[in-house]
């Protein structure tokens, strides 16, 4: 409904294993997030990427990776998780518009992330 | 930093009563104020948003007001409906290029039929 498709929309894994969030968008926007969302705290920012390029990354663990291979795709890989990264992770896109000004923010459904 | 406050984290309504969020934050040059809507199962959606440049915003039912002096701005919500209720976010940012929003903590809003 959106135009940002993430995959999958829940998930559950052990602390030692490794998994993979997708998001795709469909607007034709430059620039990709992540947002970790967790009960009774404001949504956080993780990544930003634009233009392909992470323009940052907000003191996130090592253990949560992020890829970004184009425009259109983002990924967050995952390994070594605790459980108190269960969460809702969400995806996002923007157009960055550059001195020109800053346009909406378009938000997937989220993986929900279980860490047993 | 920005810092950005939500009241009331809870807000119950009857159906048709209006519905008042507010908001305030720190950083006196954030210049761009959405709101976002986040119904059971998805993702938040943007609703509403204002530039520093207004002093309201209205659109249907739904209105937004924001008060530079006092850093603080307000979501209206007339004659509501069931399909309503759901989580609201504010957030504030500033600058240009890619989207660096600080939200809120969330406002869940109750109608009642």
């Amino acid at each position: 409904e959106t135009g940002v498709t993430q995959t999958p929309r829940h998930l559950v894994m052990g602390m030692t294993n490794k998994k993979s969030l997708k998001c795709e968008q469909h607007l034709g926007h430059n620039a990709m997030y992540w947002y970790k969302q967790s009960a009774k705290k404001p949504l956080e920012l993780m990544f930003v990427y634009s233009l392909e390029e992470r323009v940052e990354n907000n003191s996130v663990p090592s253990r949560f990776s992020p890829e970004c291979p184009n425009s259109s795709h983002l990924f967050l890989h995952l390994h070594t998780l605790q459980p108190e990264d269960s969460a809702l992770y969400l995806c996002a896109s923007s157009q960055d518009s550059g001195d020109r000004g800053r346009e909406k923010l378009f938000f997937g459904s989220g993986t929900q992330l279980s860490v047993l | 930093g920005e810092n950005v406050e939500q009241h009331p984290s809870t807000l119950s309504v009857q159906e048709g009563d209006s519905a008042v969020i507010k908001c305030t934050y720190s950083d006196s040059a954030s210049n761009y104020f959405p709101w976002y809507k986040q119904e059971l199962g998805k993702g938040p959606q943007l609703i509403i948003d204002i530039r520093s440049n207004v002093g309201e915003k209205k659109d249907q039912r739904i209105a937004v007001t924001l008060n530079k002096t006092a850093k603080h701005f307000s979501l209206h919500i007339t004659e509501t409906q069931p399909e309503d209720s759901a989580v609201y976010f504010c957030a504030a940012s500033k600058g240009s290029g890619f989207q660096k929003l600080v939200f809120g903590t969330g406002t869940r809003l109750l109608v009642s039929p």
